[in-house]
């Protein structure tokens, strides 16, 4: 079945530095693969997507490229905020009776430092 | 703003006592989705319906069950709590078939069993 891993946190960075989150996927077809992040006390907000191979997704600084070759999906930001702190989960998606279903990775909480 | 509203945030109930999580969205979806994530862990889809059609993952247990009286609202019915069903509910809507459209999630209910 459709699976995600994603690099096991947490991740403490300071402010300004470069941030890479490893995601990893193993599907049939061709699905789409999203990043969602949840900040403290809220629910998932979509953060980027991409549809299809060498698609790059991007949304507030944060960039992923959608690598069919090596099945990843890896999340990047050049320079990190503290107001980045939250948990980033990566997900792929595949199609159930007329609905999108969503397969989460675990997580990974980032923690940003002044 | 439309959006995806859960209620209660917080739900604490005792051990075999029955208990209803709630979820209305003003964004006309027609897909409905609970989705259970225990600390730490993944989300993963209990079930959906698209428009009234109720749609069971394999692996959800009987004691759960849900209700979508109308397009706007969604119900999420556990039948005899258990401690291993202590988790954040997430509810979500996707408003068009096709694998790339994103998921809209409300803030989630966090359920306390006693």
């Amino acid at each position: 079945g459709n699976s995600v891993t994603q690099m096991e946190g947490p991740v403490t960075l300071s402010e300004e530095a470069f941030l890479t989150i490893n995601c990893t996927y193993t599907a049939t077809g061709y699905p789409s693969l999203f990043w969602y992040v949840q900040y403290p006390g809220e629910g998932l907000q979509l953060l980027l997507k991409a549809t299809k191979a060498d698609d790059k997704g991007s949304n507030k600084g944060f960039e992923a490229t959608y690598r069919k070759e090596t099945t990843s999906f890896h999340l990047e930001k050049g320079s990190v905020q503290v107001s980045d702190s939250a948990v980033y989960f990566c997900a792929l998606s595949g199609i159930g009776q007329g609905a999108q279903k969503l397969v989460f990775g675990q997580g990974t909480r980032l923690t940003i430092n002044p | 703003d439309a959006m995806v509203i859960q209620n209660p945030r917080y739900q604490v109930t005792q051990f075999g006592k029955p208990v209803t999580l709630s979820c209305s969205q003003t964004l006309n979806h027609n897909v409905m989705y609970w989705y259970q994530q225990k600390s730490s862990q993944a989300p993963k889809l209990l079930f959906h319906y698209y428009d009234k059609d109720f749609n069971n993952e394999a692996d959800t247990p009987d004691n759960f069950q849900s209700r979508r009286p109308n397009t706007s609202f969604c119900f999420l019915d556990i039948r005899s709590p258990g401690l291993g069903d202590a988790a954040m509910y997430l509810c979500a809507t996707s408003g068009r078939t096709g694998y790339n459209s994103p998921l809209h999630f409300g803030n989630g209910t966090r359920l306390t069993v006693t």
